[in-house]
């Protein structure tokens, strides 16, 4: 069975530093889908930055890059400039290509210091 | 805003209580979803709908009945819950069994309490 695993169940940043957030996952499968995805206090979950199994080049999106090493079966989430905004919890999640179901990992708190 | 809405946003409600959470999507898709969020564990999904049709049902107790009536709305029907039933219920959608880039969009959530 396919799990997800993030081993950081809390983490904190300085304003406008760089923090790293880790997930690993297991599964037999080729082709899936990853994603980070934040909630932040007010519990609205938001999709963060999302890669497919299948595409070398590693998914950016502004401040939000992912390091993601199939082989190896890790997915880690780059945060630059962090922001206030940022602090919230951050959840690795994995769907295969033909399998209709998301699961998530644990989640990671992450606080932003002023 | 994800196009995604739920109602109520919080719910108090006795054990004995009939009660049903509602999910609105906007964004012309054909799946939707519920999950439970509990304190210090992971997202537990319930149950999956594509295109109205029932597709995953994760182990759930029979006090928690989904309804489907379009691609559109979801319900969780609510009755004779237990206090180990409160909890965050999430909803989300997605563009369905399609493969391709498939993201899921949620909505902020109904938080329950259970008394």
């Amino acid at each position: 069975a396919q799990t997800v695993t993030q081993s950081q169940p809390e983490m904190s940043v300085q304003e406008a530093e760089t923090v790293t957030l880790s997930c690993t996952y297991d599964t037999s499968e080729s082709d899936y889908y990853l994603f980070w995805y934040k909630q932040p206090p007010s519990r609205q979950m938001i999709l963060v930055i999302r890669q497919e199994a299948y595409k070398q080049q590693n998914a950016t999106e502004n401040r939000f890059s992912v390091n993601f090493q199939k082989a190896a079966k890790s997915f880690s989430l780059k945060i630059s400039d962090s922001q206030l905004g940022d602090a919230a919890m951050y959840f690795c999640a994995y769907r295969e290509t033909s399998y209709d179901k998301v699961i998530f990992g644990p989640g990671t708190s992450l606080s932003v210091i002023p | 805003e994800t196009g995604v809405t739920q109602t109520p946003r919080h719910l108090v409600m006795g054990m004995t209580n009939k009660k049903s959470l509602k999910c609105e999507q906007h964004l012309g898709h054909n799946a939707m979803y519920w999950y439970k969020q509990s304190a210090k564990k992971p997202l537990e999904l319930m149950f999956v709908y594509n295109f109205k049709e029932q597709t995953e049902n994760n182990s759930v107790p029979s006090r928690f009945s989904p309804e489907c009536p379009n691609s559109s709305h979801l319900f969780l029907h609510l009755h004779t819950l237990q206090p180990e039933d409160s909890a965050l219920y999430l909803c989300a959608s997605s563009r369905g069994f399609e493969g391709g880039q498939e993201t899921q969009y949620f909505g902020p959530g109904t938080r329950l309490l259970v008394l």
